[in-house]
């Protein structure tokens, strides 16, 4: 089945500074990529995603880049603030199957 | 607020014991997924439903059931508790299947003692 790994488990950033999160998956037949957002107490909530047929997104100070060859896919936080403190989860599905597997998770801690 | 309704937020039962957690899935959405969420551990896929059948399995235990009702709220029933089943559960509902935005609701956190 697919495995998907993410690192760092933890980052830790100086307030404006970027932050990067990588995950790599192995099953080459996934072709979406949701990044999630877990605040304390709360449940994770979709920040950005990304099909197999795009190879960048943007939404305001988040990107997140999918590289298919390598089957790794990264996300990027630009101009970080306090409130982007939180667990971030990355995750791989594929078209057809009904199980999305989740990486173990970055804690980010954005210091002001 | 994910639209996604979870009851009963906290949990605290005895080994042995069972329980029935709670999901009432956004309006329309029609797909529910079940997650453990242990301490410090990312998020273990358990169950899913899709209109009332169940679509795809993760690695749930034996002791651990789950069933999507006519209304599309689905229940998650775990039993023979033991002390390594305290976790957060989750519950997510999307529109359809696998690939697309799942919303998660707030957890259910158990507690066995």
């Amino acid at each position: 089945g697919e495995n998907v790994e993410q690192h760092p488990s933890t980052l830790s950033v100086q307030e404006g500074d970027s932050a990067v999160i990588k995950c790599t998956y192995s099953d080459s037949a996934s072709n979406y990529f949701p990044w999630y957002k877990q605040e304390l107490g709360k449940g994770p909530q979709l920040i950005i995603d990304i099909r197999s047929n795009v190879g960048e997104k943007k939404d305001q100070r988040i990107a997140v880049t999918l590289n298919k060859t390598a089957k790794h896919f990264s996300l990027h936080i630009t101009e970080t603030q306090p409130e982007d403190s939180a667990v971030y989860f990355c995750a791989a599905s594929k078209e057809g199957y009904q199980k999305v597997t989740f990486g173990t998770g970055t804690k980010l801690q954005v210091i002001p | 607020d994910s639209g996604v309704t979870q009851t009963p937020k906290h949990l605290i039962t005895a080994t042995g014991q069972r329980v029935t957690l709670r999901c009432s899935p956004r309006s329309g959405d029609l797909s529910v997924y079940w997650y453990q969420q242990s301490l410090d551990q990312g998020l273990q896929f358990l169950i899913q439903y899709y209109n009332g059948e169940e679509r795809a399995k993760g690695n749930i235990l034996e002791r651990f059931s789950a069933q999507q009702f006519p209304d599309l709220h689905s229940e998650l029933n775990l039993s023979s508790l033991e002390l390594g089943d305290s976790a957060l559960y989750f519950c997510a509902s999307s529109p359809q299947g696998a690939n697309t935005e799942a919303f998660f609701g707030q957890g259910t956190r158990l507690t066995v003692v």
